[in-house]
């Protein structure tokens, strides 16, 4: 069965501090997997895909198919960070995508 | 280009009546996809369409359903509704296979 799995509901840093927001998932297969992230009045939005490697607003994440984790990490973090991030994961080819239960992000200043 | 459209925005049903819901899809994406979210539990996926057919449905119960018009726009149906079902419904919109995800902000249900 596909899962994904957010452990922590609530995650609390200071600004400046490193922040890691973990995510596990379930599959058997190659899936892609992405972060979503959802700010206050916003809409829940694409923040970065692990295709793309790429570092959106300084966070990056890394596939390990080994312990089957896909963190978000960010070495300072900043009062924008603030928000409701969901890990979601799609089977290669597939037509749907699941979320994890998602981890509310709340940097103090 | 407008982005995805949900209506109504807010709904207030009573036990037993049912609800239909509409998302209109950024224009030239021809992918649906529905989820129910709500605290604690996240998004849990309701099904998604493409040209009309849905592809795959989630682990909700048959009161659940929905289709999509040839325009891509989409409804969902629910039936016989139950104190749970209250919640926030999103519908997303992709251009392509794999493609980012683009949400609507959603119907709020509240059933009492």
């Amino acid at each position: 069965a596909q899962r994904v799995t957010q452990p922590e509901k609530l995650l609390s840093v200071f600004k400046g501090a490193p922040v890691e927001l973990k995510c596990n998932y379930s599959y058997s297969g190659s899936p892609e997997l992405f972060w979503y992230v959802q700010y206050s009045r916003q809409r829940l939005q694409l923040l970065l895909r692990h295709i793309s490697r790429e570092s959106i607003k300084g966070f990056t994440a890394d596939l390990n198919k080994g312990e089957t984790s896909f963190h978000l990490k960010k070495p300072f973090a900043q009062e924008e960070d603030s928000a409701m991030y969901y890990c979601a994961l799609r089977p290669t080819g597939g037509f749907k995508t699941i979320f994890g239960a998602g981890t509310r992000l709340f940097v103090k200043a | 280009k407008a982005g995805v459209t949900q209506t109504p925005r807010y709904l207030i049903k009573t036990r037993g009546q049912q609800v239909t819901l509409s998302c209109s899809p950024i224009s030239g994406h021809r992918s649906v996809s529905w989820y129910q979210q709500t605290p604690g539990q996240g998004l849990q996926f309701l099904f998604e369409y493409f040209s009309e057919t849905q592809r795959n449905k989630g682990n909700f119960p048959g009161r659940f359903s929905g289709r999509q018009f040839s325009n891509s726009r989409s409804e969902m149906n629910v039936s016989t509704l139950e104190l749970g079902d209250s919640a926030l419904y999103l519908c997303a919109s992709t251009q392509r296979e794999g493609g980012e995800l683009f949400f609507g902000e959603g119907s709020r249900l509240t059933v009492l």
